[in-house]
Parts: structure tokens; C-alpha cells; sequence
């Protein structure tokens, strides 16, 4: 059964500072996806990642894919308040037509 | 283009009582698959249907079901609702063939059930 695994849970962090969220599963996957939820909200699709050594970029937020390590990153850069939220990553397995999450980041970020 | 619509957006329901969520897709989009996200359980599969079959289900109970309309609207059925079954709701939408290097999920807003 793919177990996806999150650390840390929890991250409270200062504004201006940079940080890692890491993504681990247990089974051979080729594409890993990561979302954003603000409280009460539904899910913002924030990157999908194809292959292996996938790389993207978007403002702040930058994931990353090593499928050999099954291993995916979320790095937040000079992080900024509205990045507050929690981040959930999930994989996709062929065949099976489903997510399985990742049991979600919630992140704090204090002025 | 307009997103995934859920409807309703909240429920109150009493315990044994049935209720009945509705998700209309993205507009070409042919798969929905419905997930539960509870504080305890963080986000659960329940179904998956493309072109009105279901094609995978997850570890839920009986009193779960669903099914797809030929225009891909999905319903999801949850018959005697017990104080557990709480908990938000989401419909996800894709293209449906895999293979697509734009494939990905989209998410409604969901529909937040509270069993009293």
C-alpha cells in the first residue's frame, strides 16, 4: 500500500526566511503533485511533476522530484505572510485513477 | 472556463438520515473522483468514475456510493449517516486519459457535511 509521508507537520517561520517541505512515498510513481488549502477552502493545485529531476518554479514556491529517492521538495524562499496555508503533497499512481496525500504542512508565517 | 461545481456547499444532517452531493466537472473533462478530509484522517479516496463506470474504489463502507451522468456530473450517496461521516467533501476533475502531459486534478470547493 503507497504510504506519502510530510515533514515537518507543523513549520512556523519568520517572514524573509527560507525553508524546506519534504514529500516521501513508498512506491514507484512518475508523477507527484502539490497543493495548497487555506482554512475552510478547497484544494489550489500549485505544481504537478512528470518525471524525474522535474523542476518548477512559481513566485516563492519551488518543487522539485528525485522519483529514484521517491522524494519531492517544496522550497519556500524569503518566505512572505500569504504564503500561510497548509501544503499537501499526493501522488498518483498508473492505473489506479487516485490521489493519496500526504498528511499535509501546515505552515505559519509570522511577521 | 468554468471550474468544478459543487453543490450544496453545506449540509446539516441528523444520524441514520441520507443525503445526496452533487459535482458537475470542467467542461470536456470526463473523470471525477471524490475524496473526504476529515482533522483525523487528513484526505481519503472514496471513488473515481470515468465515462459513467467507476473505475477504482477506495476503503470506505457500503454506505458510500456514487455514479456518473453521461454529461459527467457525478452524485455521491451516503445512506444512514452516522456522527463520523462529518467532514468536507471534495470532487476532483480530469481530462481522464492519463497519457495527456497536461493531465492533472482539479478541485471544487467542496461540500461540508455535519452529521448532529
Amino acid at each position: 500500500e503507497l504510504k506519502v509521508e510530510q515533514n515537518p507537520l507543523f513549520l512556523s517561520m519568520q517572514e524573509g526566511k527560507n525553508y524546506t517541505i519534504y514529500c516521501n512515498y513508498s512506491t514507484t510513481s512518475d508523477r507527484l503533485y502539490w497543493y495548497r488549502q487555506d482554512p475552510g477552502k478547497s484544494l489550489e493545485s500549485l505544481f504537478v511533476l512528470l518525471s524525474n529531476g522535474a523542476v518548477k518554479q512559481e513566485g516563492r514556491l519551488m518543487a522539485s522530484l528525485d522519483t529514484k529517492a521517491r522524494l519531492s521538495t517544496l522550497h519556500i524562499t524569503a518566505a512572505v505572510h500569504d504564503l500561510s496555508a497548509t501544503y499537501f503533497c499526493a501522488v498518483d499512481i498508473w492505473g489506479a485513477q487516485k490521489l493519496v496525500f500526504g498528511q499535509g504542512t501546515r505552515l505559519t508565517i509570522n511577521p | 472556463k468554468a471550474g468544478v461545481t459543487q453543490t450544496p456547499r453545506y449540509l446539516i444532517k441528523t444520524r441514520g438520515q441520507q443525503v445526496t452531493l452533487s459535482c458537475s466537472p470542467i467542461s470536456g473533462h470526463r473523470s471525477v473522483s471524490w475524496y473526504q478530509q476529515t482533522p483525523g484522517q487528513g484526505l481519503q479516496f472514496l471513488f473515481e468514475y470515468f465515462s459513467e463506470t467507476q473505475r477504482n474504489k477506495g476503503n470506505f463502507p457500503g454506505r458510500f456510493s456514487g455514479r456518473q451522468f453521461s454529461n459527467s456530473r457525478s452524485e455521491m450517496n451516503v445512506s444512514t449517516l452516522e456522527l463520523g461521516d462529518s467532514a468536507l467533501y471534495l470532487c476532483a476533475s480530469s481530462l481522464g486519459p492519463r497519457g495527456l502531459a497536461n493531465y492533472g486534478y482539479t478541485f471544487g470547493s467542496g461540500t461540508r457535511l455535519t452529521v448532529v
